[in-house]
């Protein structure tokens, strides 16, 4: 069984441009969960995304934004990037009913430079 | 005051011992516990979650949840150098997860 599948594992980006993450989750999974981990604050929800609707979302900025498609697939958002931006995003698949095993993939690291 | 705490570390112990990794939370509330390891440049992994109080063991690892004092624990019993690793606690609570700042371990042959 495949796992959860990110792409690209790794980016550099330049302060005020905007990315777009990508996101595969376990086949037969409709949950994705977005988190983005950094040194100081550690591992932090982004949202989360089940049958194409956000129903989580946490404490960020409307830059982050994020999408899940019929398929499952997830995308994340981040417009006018910043400097405090550059971190290791995760992506988490579950099936999402009450679900208590989320698997995560690899994550991307984004740099903002 | 964070929602949930760890002791980031680092833990240094030589092969074979035993391993005591804590956590403690705020919101008597949270059910939902969990452990996870992550290897540097590695997404986290489930170790073991446990519902309520209680304990649960697999192989070589233990958790334990005291719901009275709100305290969660993970024990590694003869620990290996292959343990090393960053170990999360974690909170299942609608529907999202709450990390502790995770705890790095260093396991010494």
């Amino acid at each position: 069984k495949a796992g959860v599948t990110q792409t690209p594992r790794y980016l550099i980006k330049t302060r005020g441009q905007q990315v777009t993450l990508s996101c595969s989750p376990i086949s037969g999974h409709r949950s994705v969960s977005w988190y983005q981990q950094t040194p100081g604050q550690g591992l932090q929800f982004l949202f989360e995304y089940f049958s194409e609707t956000q129903r989580n979302k946490g404490n960020f900025p409307g830059r982050f934004s994020g999408r899940q498609f019929s398929n499952s697939r997830s995308e994340m958002n981040v417009s006018t990037l910043e400097l405090g931006d550059s971190a290791l995003y995760l992506c988490a698949s579950s099936n999402g009913q009450g679900g208590t095993e989320a698997f995560f993939g690899q994550g991307t690291r984004l740099t903002v430079v | 005051q964070k929602e949930v705490e760890q002791d980031p570390g680092p833990l240094s112990v030589p092969e074979g011992a035993i391993v005591s990794l804590n956590c403690t939370y705020s919101n008597s509330a949270f059910q939902y516990f969990m452990w996870y390891r992550q290897y540097s440049r590695k997404g986290p992994e489930l170790l073991m979650y446990t519902y309520s109080s209680g304990n649960k063991e697999d192989g070589r690892f233990t958790a334990q949840v005291d719901k009275s004092s709100k305290y969660i624990s993970l024990f590694i019993r003869d620990s290996q150098p292959s343990d090393s690793a960053t170990y999360l606690c974690a909170i299942l609570f609608t529907g999202k997860l709450i990390f502790g700042q995770g705890t790095t371990l260093q396991v010494k042959p």
